[in-house]
């Protein structure tokens, strides 16, 4: 138990479906992550939310839209993704963002994403 | 830009032994590096963290070096268990991780 928990952990959806992850800690941590892990490459950095409030946008495309209701819960809602967006969807948390290098982040198992 | 290296073939070792692998990461200077372990399905789990004015880290059975001339960190796991079999991550950063593809390890019995 990382006191970071993921719902779904696995979704299969056509390309023009909408759904939505769900991330929650209970660590009463002030930051939150999506990550996207695509086999054999590195974890890449989505969003990040501190106290609520979106601080990094990766440079990620639009048909993926967070949402950071509180400090716990973290949403990514999904739309009209393409194939190559089939990959594990991690979350993270730690406890703050400004010196996040100096804080272990805890994971989620993921959601494991499969586009058709 | 930055980039971080670690070895994507997998380490296979007998149990007992000492593994040992690197992170070399270039263009980068980081306060911070943290090493993760992941097994297959799950998230990764935080092991170490170094700072740039150590040079050196251990947990348990652990150690981790952080050679910041030499833009190199080494984690070696000692008396090396089939049970430490996963892939380990090494990530770099001062506010946001930026994060290696990782190195799979293997222990044999």
């Amino acid at each position: 138990e990382t006191g970071v928990t993921q719902t779904p952990r696995h979704l299969v959806m056509g390309m023009t479906n909408k759904k939505s992850l769900k991330c929650e800690q209970h660590l009463g941590h002030n930051a939150m992550y999506w990550y996207k892990q695509s086999a054999k490459k590195p974890l890449e950095l989505m969003f990040v939310y501190n106290f609520k409030e979106q601080t990094e946008n990766n440079s990620v495309p639009s048909r993926f839209s967070p949402e950071c209701p509180n400090s716990s819960h973290l949403f990514l809602h999904l739309h009209t993704l393409q194939p190559e967006d089939s990959a594990l969807y991690l979350c993270a948390s730690s406890q703050d963002w400004l010196v996040g290098g100096n804080q272990p982040q805890h994971f989620g198992d993921g959601t494991r994403l499969s586009i058709l | 830009s930055q980039k971080i290296e670690q070895n994507s073939e997998a380490l296979n070792i007998q149990e007992g032994k000492t593994a040992t692998l690197t992170c070399n990461y270039t263009n980068y200077s980081p306060a911070y590096l943290q090493w993760y372990r992941q097994d297959p399905g799950r998230g990764p789990v935080f092991l170490l963290l170094i700072r740039e004015n150590e040079k050196e880290k251990r947990k348990e059975r652990l150690k981790v070096t952080f050679d910041t001339t030499l833009k190199q960190s080494l984690f070696h796991i000692t008396a090396s268990q089939p049970a430490d079999s996963a892939t380990y991550l090494c990530a770099l950063g001062n506010n946001k991780l930026i994060f290696g593809a990782g190195t799979r390890l293997a222990v044999h019995p």
